[in-house]
């Protein structure tokens, strides 16, 4: 199946640092990739459509500019984190669309996944 | 809106028991319906899907229908394993979504030997 990649898998940082999140789809060309973000022992809540070439689609309550998405290429998005503050600390997770494979079926394939923690 | 409704955990069974995660959806249009795996430390994975109604997702014994009259796509598996143990989420999506993946909460699930 198709291969995304994140990294980095874990980082930490101090309060107020701003930090980068990269996602790449490894096999295939994502025209559109989402980024969610999980809760400890809760759901993955969707913040954003990253679509490239053109601006990100947040939903509502997630601050864009501080969650800046970068999709400059058909195999990489990115998350910047900016200003980073504890609260921020979460589990942060990138999925893409293969629109070859997944079709209209609308089946994503998900990245490891990047632990952030802010001290 | 779209929205994915599953039974909280967590689910403790033993070894080859009978396992049910129930799942409900709410969609405005005609959604594929997924159930995704998350093993512990790794990422997700997608377990099986299904994209119309009465069809029937399987992968690795487990098997979800899904049923439009219930709008439900419950999870079962005859005789779970401990390599079993995992967080199950149920999710839809549809084209009105641009194909954005809506999550139930996550079922956990410990399979003891």
């Amino acid at each position: 199946g198709a291969v995304v990649s994140q990294h980095p898998s874990r980082v930490i940082c101090k309060s107020g640092t701003s930090v980068k999140i990269e996602c790449r789809s490894l096999d295939f060309q994502a025209t559109t990739m989402f980024w969610y973000r999980q809760f400890p022992k809760q759901s993955l809540m969707l913040m954003a459509t990253s679509n490239e070439g053109s601006k990100a689609t947040y939903e509502q309550g997630v601050e864009k500019d501080k969650f800046l998405i970068n999709h400059a290429s058909l195999t990489l998005s990115t998350l910047t984190v900016t200003s980073a503050h504890p609260e921020d600390s979460s589990f942060y997770i990138c999925s893409a669309r293969d629109a070859a494979s997944g079709g209209n079926t609308g089946e994503l394939f998900f990245g490891e996944g990047s632990r952030l923690t802010v001290l | 809106g779209n929205s994915v409704t599953q039974m909280e955990g967590p689910v403790t069974l033993s070894e080859e028991a009978f396992l049910t995660i129930n799942c409900t959806y709410t969609a405005t249009g005609y959604p594929s319906l997924f159930w995704y795996v998350q093993y512990p430390g790794e990422g997700l994975q997608l377990l099986l899907k299904a994209t119309k109604a009465d069809d029937k997702g399987s992968n690795k014994g487990f098997e979800a229908t899904y049923r439009k009259e219930t709008t439900s796509f419950h999870l079962e598996k005859g005789s779970v394993q401990v390599s079993d143990s995992a967080v199950y989420f149920c999710a839809l999506s549809d084209h009105g979504s641009g194909y954005a993946l809506n999550f139930g909460k996550g079922t956990s699930l410990l399979v003891t030997p």
